[in-house]
């Protein structure tokens, strides 16, 4: 069966100081792979997704960035973060055709 | 940009009520999904519709293509169905790996 595993659960780091948010899929191949933000009292955004190896889409300019080293596997990165970074942030993935997605535990990201 | 609203924000009832949220979108879809996140944040998917009504268990969710509509119901509220709920919409595109669209959410309480 397929499974998505997303890690740290929660993260506090300082203004300026780098991220990385991983996010790995077991038990498919190929998969549509996405990250998304939810602000405080707002809704979930997409932020980056991607269809295949090394190809990433951005919905939203910001101070992040994804990259996809290996088919299962999804980072989400920034150099400097910011006060506006906090979040909690989801991975998901879809399989190629018309899926449900599935989703990730989550990472509660709070910048300091 | 598909707009999606949900109704109401916040739902109190009692052990036992039938629940109703509403969804509504702006743009035509090919699908809508009903998602649940307790408070640890993790987030579930409940139903992907793209027409018709569905069920499990106590949990029904209907869409209404032509009036851009979708419902979720709960029968015989629990007070473990307390979470947020969120509809989220997938915009047809032209191709790529398009995302969702996401309500608010509605926060219910299901006091014993």
């Amino acid at each position: 069966s397929q499974t998505i595993h997303q890690w740290p659960a929660t993260l506090v780091q300082p203004v300026g100081s780098p991220l990385s948010l991983e996010c790995t899929v077991e038990g498919t191949s190929n998969p549509n792979l996405y990250w998304y933000r939810q602000a405080a009292g707002r809704g979930l955004q997409l932020l980056f997704y991607s269809v295949g190896i090394g190809q990433i889409s951005s919905e939203v300019p910001q101070n992040l960035s994804a990259s996809r080293p290996q088919d299962r596997q999804f980072i989400l990165s920034s150099k400097k973060l910011l006060l506006s970074d906090s979040g909690f942030y989801l991975c998901a993935w879809t399989g190629t055709g018309f899926y449900g997605y599935t989703f990730g535990s989550g990472t509660r990201l709070t910048v300091v | 940009k598909n707009e999606v609203e949900q109704s109401p924000q916040n739902l109190t009832a009692q052990e036992g009520e039938f629940i109703t949220i509403n969804c509504s979108y702006s743009v035509g879809i090919s699908a809508l999904h009903w998602l649940q996140q307790h408070p640890g944040g993790g987030i579930v998917s409940l139903f992907m519709l793209s027409s018709g009504k569905k069920k499990h268990g106590r949990l029904i969710a209907t869409i209404n293509i032509q009036e851009k509509h979708s419902s979720l119901h709960i029968t015989a509220s629990h007070p473990r169905d307390s979470a947020v709920y969120i509809c989220a919409v997938r915009s047809y595109s032209g191709g790529g790996a398009d995302g969702l669209t996401f309500g608010k959410g509605t926060h219910l309480i299901i006091q014993p």
